[in-house]
């Protein structure tokens, strides 16, 4: 089946470490992002990538950083200079119909 | 200023019952509009878009008032399954392209 995955479903660290969160999809869609999800608040866009090898900060990239080598994936570093890194971390995908877009399962973050 | 508000919830109401939430805008440039669901501690799911005045698909009505820049989803006949957030979503151009965003959600629950 076509889909988006994230891994991994929970994943915690201790604070000044940097983690990846992977994010594949099978969709054949081009563009990709990267949202963040905390209690009682909007999704907020922290990155998204129209293309391979090209990517665009969103409203709040400060700490995080991407890559977009494959088509298929678009990890996301939650790096040590977040200063509230503990949030649901979604991945999108959107085909031709931008507007649509398709979310992974999320990965839950905490840092302690 | 992009801007997406909603009435947080929870709006509460038994089975069998019709149900409203009201979206406002800050866009006025805005054209299209989208209602997405999301379950407790799962990913949004695309539920419906609203293109020009309104879309009805069975029990579910999206309407939109240009004039006074809200979307509103009505709900008719509630069962259990309805009970989720329902997340008002408005594009705005950012860099060169379209984007998302979204409302902080409005908590529904279908009481028996």
């Amino acid at each position: 089946d076509g889909g988006i995955t994230q891994s991994p479903k929970y994943l915690f660290r201790k604070e000044g470490q940097n983690v990846t969160l992977s994010c594949e999809q099978n969709l054949n869609h081009d563009a990709m992002y990267w949202y963040r999800q905390d209690p009682g608040q909007g999704l907020r866009l922290i990155y998204y990538s129209q293309i391979v090898n090209d990517f665009q900060k969103g409203d709040i990239a400060e700490g995080y950083s991407v890559s977009r080598e494959k088509k298929e994936s678009f990890p996301l570093t939650v790096t040590s200079a977040q200063k509230n890194p503990t949030a649901f971390y979604l991945c999108a995908s959107s085909g031709q119909t931008v507007y649509e877009q398709y979310f992974g399962p999320g990965t839950r973050l905490t840092v302690t | 200023r992009k801007e997406v508000e909603q009435d947080p919830g929870p709006f509460n109401v038994p089975e069998g019952a019709t149900v409203a939430f009201n979206c406002t805008y800050s866009n006025s440039a805005s054209q299209s509009f989208f209602w997405y669901r999301q379950d407790c501690r799962k990913e949004p799911k695309l539920l419906m878009s609203v293109y020009s005045s309104g879309n009805e698909d069975g029990r579910f009505t999206a309407q939109l008032n240009r004039a006074s820049q809200y979307i509103s989803l009505l709900i008719r006949d509630s069962k259990l399954s309805d009970s989720a957030t329902y997340l008002c979503v408005v594009p705005h151009l950012g860099a060169g392209s379209y984007q998302l965003t979204f409302g902080k959600g409005t908590k529904l629950s279908v009481i028996p």
